[in-house]
């Protein structure tokens, strides 16, 4: 069974400041893909980054980025240069061998003026 | 294209009542897919379909039915609507069991009292 691990139900950071939200996932797959959702209060779900398992290289999009740790099962969203639209839930999540998405319990980040 | 839709985005109904939520997509998707969110516990496949006649179900199937019988719509049926079942729902797809994108629509929520 796959599992994905959202430690954090909330975080906070300051405007303009650096936030790392953490995920852990199991699987014993050995091809699969890792997500991060963003769902802002309008409750729609939207990609933020992907990152494929067999690729090394960290994703990047533009201010977000991930720090993945095969070996630790972990993936981690970096958000830099937070801005009030960044405030949202934050959800985790894996996709396998099968076409099934499973997803972390959420991280809520408030963004500080 | 319009997306993923789904109606309605509002419902409250009674115990033992009977509904279908409506989702609907017009990009050719094989793959569609059914989720609940319910507070601190993300989203939760109920069921899928990875095309027109085949169903299969999810991590949280009971109460729910499915059918597909266009490549478009992937109804969801509440038999027999039970508190429990309060939540948001979510319907998505993508092009098929490699896609790495899932699309998803703007969600219904249910209120059963």
């Amino acid at each position: 069974a796959q599992t994905v691990t959202q430690s954090q139900p909330e975080m906070s950071v300051q405007e303009a400041e650096t936030v790392t939200l953490s995920c852990t996932y199991d699987t014993s797959e050995s091809d699969y893909y890792l997500f991060w959702y963003k769902q802002p209060p309008s409750r729609q779900m939207i990609l933020v980054i992907r990152q494929e398992a067999y690729k090394q290289q960290n994703a990047t999009e533009n201010r977000f980025s991930v720090n993945f740790q095969k070996a630790a099962k972990s993936f981690s969203l970096k958000i830099s240069d937070s801005q009030l639209g960044d405030a949202a839930m934050y959800f985790c999540a894996m996709k396998g061998g099968s076409e099934k998405l499973v997803f972390g319990k959420g991280t809520k980040l408030t963004v500080n003026p | 294209n319009a997306g993923v839709t789904q109606t309605p985005k509002f419902q409250v109904l009674k115990t033992g009542q009977s509904m279908t939520l409506q989702c609907a997509q017009d990009m050719n998707h094989e793959y569609m897919s059914w989720y609940r969110q319910d507070p601190g516990m993300g989203l939760r496949l109920i069921h899928y379909s990875v095309g027109a006649g085949i169903t299969d179900q999810g991590e949280v199937p009971n109460g729910y039915n499915v059918s597909r019988s266009t490549t478009e719509d992937f109804p969801l049926r509440l038999l027999s609507a039970a508190p429990s079942q309060t939540s948001v729902y979510f319907c998505a797809s993508s092009y098929g069991t490699h896609s790495l994108e899932q699309y998803f629509g703007p969600g219904t929520r249910l209120t059963v009292t």
